[in-house]
């Protein structure tokens, strides 16, 4: 089941703070949280596991709130590298299934 | 090394055409991934190996047969395909080891395709 992001795409100004929310009506094991600028690959930024633990970028923060399996990314003081469209993919189970589904992606744009 | 890589970086096949996307990865990781991406639309999965093995296929039509020759290798092969597999196939990789919990991916470029 895709989880579902909003918003669909922010405009921000450099400096200012943005948040993206992903939620699932799935009870998740773990959410990645995902950068892809235009033509390029996605990139890694965070991921959060049910339980709290947490891995990913010092310059980004997130949570994962489980008992509405809900996920937020907190983008503070954005650069103009910021600029992408960010994914949440979700994880329902650990070990049996290494199935990430993917939302359908947030885009941002950071202009000067 | 850190990086996954893909190879061809673009390709134009017709539809009677067999052609092979490669993927290689040096990290030790043994979980290897095939996601197809259309634009403005996010990754979607076609197959998944874990261990060398076939862990995951999605329902994907048959002209697309994926390999895994080794734990740093992934390949997909490519046959008879139509216009509308033309798409960013996407490579990724991930630890998938027993003892951490965390399996997050790391991606490749992508092959172009266009399929005429």
């Amino acid at each position: 089941q895709q989880p579902v992001q909003s918003p669909q795409a922010v405009i921000l100004r450099e400096g200012e703070d943005a948040v993206i929310n992903c939620s699932s009506s799935k009870a998740l094991y773990s959410v990645h949280w995902y950068r892809q600028k235009h033509g390029e690959a996605p990139v890694f930024l965070m991921i959060l596991l049910k339980g709290g633990e947490q891995k990913g970028h010092e310059k980004i923060s997130a949570s994962f709130n489980e008992k509405k399996q809900q996920s937020s990314l907190y983008l503070t003081a954005s650069q103009l590298s910021y600029s992408g469209t960010y994914f949440c993919g979700t994880e329902k189970a650990q070990g049996g299934s290494e199935k990430l589904v993917f939302g359908k992606g947030t885009k941002l744009t950071v202009n000067p | 090394d850190t990086e996954v890589t893909q190879t061809p970086k673009h390709l134009v096949m017709g539809m009677t055409n067999k052609k092979s996307l490669k993927c290689e990865q040096h990290m030790g990781h043994r979980a290897m991934y095939w996601y197809k991406q259309k634009a403005k639309k996010p990754p979607e999965l076609m197959f998944v190996y874990s261990y060398e093995k076939l862990s995951i296929n999605e329902s994907v039509p048959s002209r697309f047969s994926p390999e895994c020759p080794n734990s740093s290798l992934l390949n997909l092969h490519l046959h008879a395909l139509q216009p509308e597999d033309s798409a960013l196939y996407l490579c990724a990789s991930s630890p998938r080891l027993a003892q951490s919990s965390y399996n997050e991916q790391f991606f490749g470029p992508g092959t172009r395709l266009t399929v005429l």
